[in-house]
């Protein structure tokens, strides 16, 4: 019963292809996340989502894009890859009510990408 | 632009205590997080301070003091799990969370 899951959790791929990550979660939160973890191990968002919103890092290539059928599930589609984009990829996801209380974030065990 | 600066790489001892610092520069705040993640996993979640002092919880505790931008985590009777990278966070005015570079902490028996 794993609260946050991804998959694939290695992802091996050529330039120019297009690839997708999955990801759900059971915690029944209301707000999911991707991040982008690179070798210098710095943790970097770039999206949040709840069924309400879609905030984007505007420093994330239109390249990705985040597609959500429902609320436990948050995918990444990759277009195009580069290099650059070789990076560990989690997601995680939280509950966020209206009133702006925040609780922690609960993280998927991240999809090592590898662009050859 | 905001701003989270930790120290980069910390080493202690087996069985001793150590102290991680975290200054901030954010556009407004609501609560300061901890994260632990070991290597090749995922960042897990330590401690939360929204006002000033300190939160303790077995081993680790947490600080804060909003009027200097500041947080630490101590970590006790230090084991040689405790090796892993700690990640200071802060939630910003639209409840963005904006994470540090975290603290790569090595310990040494």
């Amino acid at each position: 019963d794993t609260a946050v899951s991804q998959t694939p959790k290695y992802l091996v791929t050529q330039m120019g292809n297009d690839k997708s990550i999955k990801c759900e979660q059971n915690l029944g939160h209301d707000t999911m996340y991707w991040y982008k973890q690179d070798s210098k191990k710095f943790l970097k968002i770039m999206f949040s989502y709840n069924n309400k919103e879609l905030i984007i890092n505007e420093t994330v290539p239109n390249r990705f894009s985040p597609k959500s059928p429902d609320k436990a599930h948050l995918n990444l589609h990759i277009n195009s890859l580069e290099l650059g984009d070789s990076a560990v990829y989690f997601c995680a996801s939280s509950q966020v009510s209206s009133a702006g209380a925040y609780n922690e974030q609960f993280f998927g065990p991240g999809t090592r990408l590898t662009v050859l | 632009g905001q701003n989270i600066d930790q120290p980069t790489e910390m080493t202690a001892t087996e069985g001793a205590i150590v102290q991680i610092n975290c200054t901030y520069q954010t556009s407004g705040f609501n609560g300061l997080f901890w994260y632990q993640q070991h290597a090749g996993e995922a960042p897990t979640f330590l401690s939360y301070n929204v006002l000033d002092g300190l939160e303790e919880k077995g081993r680790f505790s947490s600080f804060l003091s909003r009027s200097k931008g500041y947080s630490y985590l101590l970590l006790k009777e230090l084991q040689m799990k405790d090796s892993a990278s700690y990640l200071c966070a802060v939630v910003d005015s639209n409840y963005q969370l904006i994470w540090g570079a975290g603290t790569k902490l090595i310990i040494k028996p």
